[in-house]
């Protein structure tokens, strides 16, 4: 059974704080890691897929890192803002897509 | 095209009741998935259809589901004598090829009373 590990389980934080958060995967198999932000009432929305050891995204004031060899990536977020707050999803591609339980972060403002 | 859609959004059920959901997805994308998703979860892998073809199907979807993709186009997922515990979100998604983040629709959520 393939587990997909996602800490912390929620976070909160201050506006303009940064941020980040450590999805576990396993390192076998390895296809692809997806991360998806999903807003309360709204579907979840890919913001990255990741496919090569030591690959990093960037989209605005967030980013992603990952390391395939050890089998973990970190999401991050620079300067929080209010409208970031949503659960942040991974999810672990081998045949299939495998998601982490998300990490939950509300930014007060 | 204005993304995935899935029809209802909410959808409240006595249990033994028959129930079924509808998922349009991106008209270019030949692949469409089923998840499910419960509070304080991850969204759960049910099944996946390339094209027509049911191609996988979760060890967690028992007899009582089916999912249908007729055409190629829209899916349907039908849940037979519901029970209190199908009681979840049920998302679709889609995408066109394997490599690449799905679009999800906003999902309808199911509830067994």
């Amino acid at each position: 059974i393939l587990n997909v590990e996602q800490s912390p389980q929620s976070l909160h934080v201050q506006e303009g704080d940064s941020t980040n958060f450590t999805c576990s995967f396993p390192s076998s198999n390895f296809y692809a890691l997806h991360w998806y932000r999903w807003e309360t009432a709204k579907s979840p929305e890919a913001l990255f897929v990741m496919t090569l050891n030591g690959d990093e995204k960037k989209k605005g004031r967030i980013s992603a890192t990952l390391n395939t060899k050890e089998g973990y990536s970190y999401l991050y977020i620079k300067g929080s803002q209010p409208e970031d707050s949503a659960t942040y999803l991974c999810a672990f591609r081998g045949n299939k897509l495998v998601f982490g339980a998300g990490t939950i972060l509300r930014v007060k403002s | 095209d204005t993304g995935v859609s899935q029809d209802p959004r909410h959808k409240i059920t006595k249990r033994g009741q028959n129930v079924t959901f509808r998922c349009d997805p991106i008209s270019e994308h030949n692949r469409l998935y089923w998840y499910r998703q419960t509070l304080g979860q991850g969204p759960e892998f049910l099944t996946y259809f390339q094209n027509e073809a049911q191609l996988e199907k979760s060890r967690l979807l028992s007899d009582r589901f089916s999912a249908e993709r007729p055409k190629g186009s829209f899916s349907t997922l039908e849940i037979q004598r519901t029970e209190q515990g199908d009681s979840a979100m049920y998302l679709c998604a889609s995408s066109l090829e394997a490599g690449v983040g799905y679009t999800f629709g906003s999902g309808t959520r199911l509830t067994v009373v």
